[in-house]
């Protein structure tokens, strides 16, 4: 079965203190893997589409990365802007191409 | 970036009348379009797919005769909530797929139902 796992479910950071967050997964044919930032109350915003193992994205302080079984997202000397919940999901090859969400890890940066 | 309007941001409405929420892809035309229900802390649940000018695929479990959609056009999508009832009460979210891959979401509709 399909399955997307991320851990921590929470983290909370200092100021300025690097992380990183995990997304496992299987499924039995990867299209995509997509990393959203979700604020409270508000609909996910797009990050990074990651297709194939060893690709690598950046955004500001954002990097996503890729392997066969796993993403990172790192996350280098965030701030407290950065705090959301960030969902990573991926799109199966077949079908209905529709997406399998993980639940999602809640990042607290302290100031 | 790709633009998804989603409205109304927020409904109360009374036990026993209908709701009606529209998903619209601004600056772009959408293949499909998903509508989601996200329960407090908890991730997003798939409700339904759907592609222009056919019937939605409706997730195991979801109601189609209470969760009605509808994709009229290319840009626009619409859930309609029948017969809502407290327990109907959650965030819903859509969101319209550009091209096969990547999916972007509208900003959620919070609906309350008294």
């Amino acid at each position: 079965e399909d399955q997307v796992t991320q851990s921590p479910e929470a983290l909370r950071l200092q100021e300025g203190e690097s992380s990183s967050l995990n997304c496992s997964y299987t499924v039995s044919g990867l299209r995509g893997l997509f990393w959203y930032r979700q604020d409270p109350g508000k609909g996910p915003e797009f990050l990074f589409t990651l297709y194939s193992a060893g690709e690598e994205k950046e955004k500001e302080r954002l990097k996503a990365t890729l392997t066969k079984k796993e993403s990172f997202l790192h996350i280098t000397a965030p701030k407290p802007e950065d705090s959301a919940t960030y969902l990573c999901a991926v799109q199966e090859e077949s079908g209905t191409y529709k997406y399998i969400f993980g639940t999602g890890t809640r990042l607290k940066v302290l100031a | 970036g790709a633009v998804v309007s989603q409205h109304p941001s927020w409904v109360i409405c009374k036990s026993g009348t209908s709701v009606k929420i529209e998903c619209r892809s601004l600056d772009f035309q959408a293949t499909t379009m998903f509508w989601y229900r996200q329960f407090p802390k908890q991730s997003l649940m798939l409700m339904a797919t759907s592609n222009e000018g056919s019937k939605a695929t409706y997730e195991q479990g979801v109601e189609k005769d209470k969760f009605l959609i509808n994709h009229a056009s290319l840009t626009l999508s619409t859930l309609t909530v029948t017969s809502a009832h407290p327990e109907d009460s959650s965030f819903y979210i859509c969101s319209a797929r550009r091209g096969h891959t990547e999916a972007f979401f509208g900003q959620g509709t919070r609906l309350t139902v008294v």
